[in-house]
């Protein structure tokens, strides 16, 4: 089971503005460790689209932000787009399993 | 172009083995930490195993644990999952995957990401 816990699906308006939590723990996100997130488009593999928090990969659009706050992390997406649909997954690191930890990961409809 | 090609997968009977690799290339490969992590069909994602850049440390999850044993080859630029004793719910698409350091830092993310072998372990 994941111990990093994320809404399993939020949804938009083209245009609008998404946001998608990830809460951990004390022994995750709460030790300091950081958060990277990965989008997930139908039928493909995982890509990085947020690493240390809120730092974006050379070609991802500055629609998608993160931060991070206490044991929680979040990522925005402005400006949704239908090529956004898919489903996003934060990662981290935890000190009690001395394992990364993935998000349960969300779907991101875009109505 | 950095690319990570994995291959092995297959249909096994419980308690049967196989063996992944996957294929790096575009990069320093022993520069890196490399890992493998799994999706099974329509799951979310679970870090098996990873391994630092000169194969001395390694990290397993408490689910492989025991079973699975990671390898790499820095002459071959390749990485290996070894996955024995293996049970119905070790099945999913296994995706090779570079770390951001090289060795098994708790601030690693990964990219890029192979696009997977399934591993179905069915009777």
């Amino acid at each position: 089971q994941s111990v990093l816990t994320q809404p399993p699906s939020v949804s938009g308006a083209p245009g609008q503005r998404v946001t998608i939590s990830c809460t951990g723990s004390s022994s995750n996100i709460g030790t300091g460790y950081d958060v990277h997130w990965y989008q997930q488009l139908p039928g493909t593999a995982p890509k990085l689209l947020i690493y240390d928090n809120s730092n974006r990969p050379s070609g991802v659009p500055d629609r998608f932000s993160g931060s991070k706050s206490g044991t929680s992390a979040s990522l925005a997406i402005t400006g949704l787009q239908a090529e956004d649909e898919a489903d996003y997954y934060c990662q981290s690191y935890d000190s009690t399993l001395s394992v990364y930890v993935f998000g349960t990961g969300t779907k991101v409809t875009v109505l | 172009e950095v690319q990570l090609v994995e291959s092995g997968g297959g249909v096994v009977r419980p308690g049967g083995s196989l063996r992944l690799s996957c294929a790096a290339s575009g990069f320093t490969f022993d520069d890196y930490g490399m890992s493998w992590v799994r999706q099974a069909p329509g799951k979310g994602l679970e870090w098996v195993s990873g391994i630092n850049w000169n194969g001395v440390s390694k990290g397993y999850a408490d689910s492989v644990r025991g079973r699975f044993t990671i390898s790499r080859d820095n002459a071959k630029n390749s990485l290996h999952l070894q996955m024995d004793s293996l049970r119905a719910e070790d099945t999913a698409f296994y995706h090779c995957v570079r770390g951001s350091y090289s060795g098994h830092d708790p601030s690693n993310w990964f990219d890029p990401w192979g696009q997977g072998t399934l591993v179905t372990v069915s009777s």
